[in-house]
């Protein structure tokens, strides 16, 4: 176990549905990230939260919203979502002090299937 | 811009041989350079990582990188491979000045080892 808890590990939803993605760090890290890996093609980093505020988000569609109301917590809130939108979706925590020299701990995923 | 690239989608070894998973990198300044595994249906784990000091680097599970500046590589290297061994392998680099971290990743390279 790498410390990163995510819940649930499988998600089946509609494209009407609202569900959310909890992931949940245990190591006292400052840093957290939500990340998409789809078939065949790199992860992609979606959102960085550091010190629970948001310093990063890639362009990312609004259909997907990230809560981290915690340095423990984030939560990615899904919302009229696409079949594209399916894949396997990563959090991860790190410690970082602004030096580049740390590593992410990544949780087991939730594979999301959109219908 | 940061980047890497991983130049072979698969790699296949037979047990006990020496295996090399491949990674060449583009960055500005002194890179910061990470491997992780990925097992089926697992996030990503933490293998090793270059950030300064000695060109041979050591990790977990008996692997271990060189970091070459001449030729831009930093390629995973396994003495003796084991069949459970097997799985997805990453190379990222990371950007020292991005507040929060922000991982980039190649497209990773599946190493398949053979009884």
């Amino acid at each position: 176990e790498t410390g990163v808890t995510q819940t649930p590990r499988h998600l089946v939803m509609g494209m009407t549905n609202k569900k959310s993605l909890k992931c949940e760090q245990h190591l006292g890290h400052n840093a957290m990230y939500w990340y998409k890996q789809s078939a065949k093609k790199p992860l992609e980093l979606m959102f960085v939260y550091s010190l629970e505020e948001r310093v990063e988000n890639n362009s990312v569609p609004s259909r997907f919203s990230p809560e981290c109301p915690n340095s423990s917590h984030l939560f990615l809130h899904l919302h009229t979502l696409q079949p594209e939108d399916s894949a396997l979706y990563l959090c991860a925590s790190s410690q970082t002090d602004g030096t580049g020299d740390y590593e992410q701990y990544f949780g087991p995923g939730t594979r999301l299937t959109v219908t | 811009a940061q980047s890497v690239a991983q130049p072979e989608d698969q790699v296949n070894v037979a047990e006990g041989n020496p295996l090399t998973v491949k990674c060449t990198y583009s960055v500005s300044g002194n890179p910061y350079l990470f491997w992780y595994v990925q097992y089926p249906n697992r996030g990503l784990q933490f293998l090793l990582k270059y950030i300064t000091g000695d060109n041979l680097v050591k990790g977990s599970y008996g692997f271990e990188a060189e970091f070459n500046k001449s030729q831009t590589s930093f390629h995973l290297k396994k003495p003796s491979a084991l069949v459970s061994d097997s799985a997805l392998y990453f190379c990222a680099t990371e950007d020292p000045y991005n507040q929060g971290g922000k991982l980039i990743f190649g497209q990773g390279t599946e190493l398949s080892v053979k009884p």
